[in-house]
């Protein structure tokens, strides 16, 4: 039972574009959404996050927005950087699970020069 | 503050023998955490200490798995019996309080069962 879903394996963006990440979940029992990025042999490094209560939040170069009548959420990164080229997972956890992350399966960015 | 370190970041080892990993949590972090990443997947939820309590175990913790943090500061997390379908990234994670802003995670370690 994959409980977070993130659809598309890879995406490939041009330089100085936006990219659109996205992840959708089953579980209304989430109070909190995380975005990680991951470079080979490398752990993931946490980007940014976003309550439930929220429908966006915004760091820099990246915004994460929440559709939760959707169960949907998406990351933007504008404009993309050859730096962002890596595997990016959705996560999501609830106050009740011990702060345990559920995970996405990842999504491969490739930034094109 | 020198990040979450992991040890040793690769381990190959044949099948039936017993391996241990360590994780040494970024000092002032009183939660830590050991995720599971296969190839193709996002990591999975293994175990949870607050301190040195180890408050969930998922099933994906077999009986031949077992992890410890004594006096809650690095911890290890050790595979008896080892099989081939233990092959995979060994991550472990730790954070202050809340994991709502995000844990910090370790270089992990691949252990190849052959």
């Amino acid at each position: 039972d994959q409980q977070v879903k993130q659809n598309s394996p890879s995406l490939s963006v041009q330089e100085g574009r936006i990219s659109i990440l996205n992840c959708d979940y089953t579980n209304s029992m989430f109070d909190y959404f995380l975005w990680y990025k991951k470079y080979p042999a490398e752990g993931p490094t946490f980007l940014i996050s976003i309550s439930s209560i929220k429908d966006k939040n915004e760091d820099g170069r990246f915004t994460v927005f929440l559709n939760k009548s959707a169960k949907h959420l998406s990351l933007h990164i504008v404009p993309s950087q050859p730096g962002d080229s890596a595997v990016y997972f959705c996560a999501a956890l609830s106050n009740f699970g011990n702060e345990k992350l559920t995970f996405g399966t990842g999504t491969r960015l490739t930034i094109i020069p | 503050d020198t990040g979450v370190s992991q040890d040793p970041r690769h381990k190959i080892t044949k099948r039936g023998q017993n391996v241990t990993f360590r994780c040494d949590p970024i000092s002032e972090h009183n939660r830590l955490y050991w995720y599971r990443q296969t190839l193709g997947q996002g990591p999975e939820f293994l175990t949870y200490f607050q301190n040195e309590a180890q408050l969930e175990k998922s099933r994906l913790l077999s009986d031949r798995f077992s992890a410890e943090r004594p006096k809650g500061s690095f911890s290890t997390l050790e595979i008896q019996r080892t099989e081939q379908g233990d092959s995979a990234m060994y991550l472990c994670a730790s954070s202050l309080g809340t994991g709502h802003y995000g844990y910090t995670f370790g270089s992990g370690t691949r252990l190849t069962v052959v």
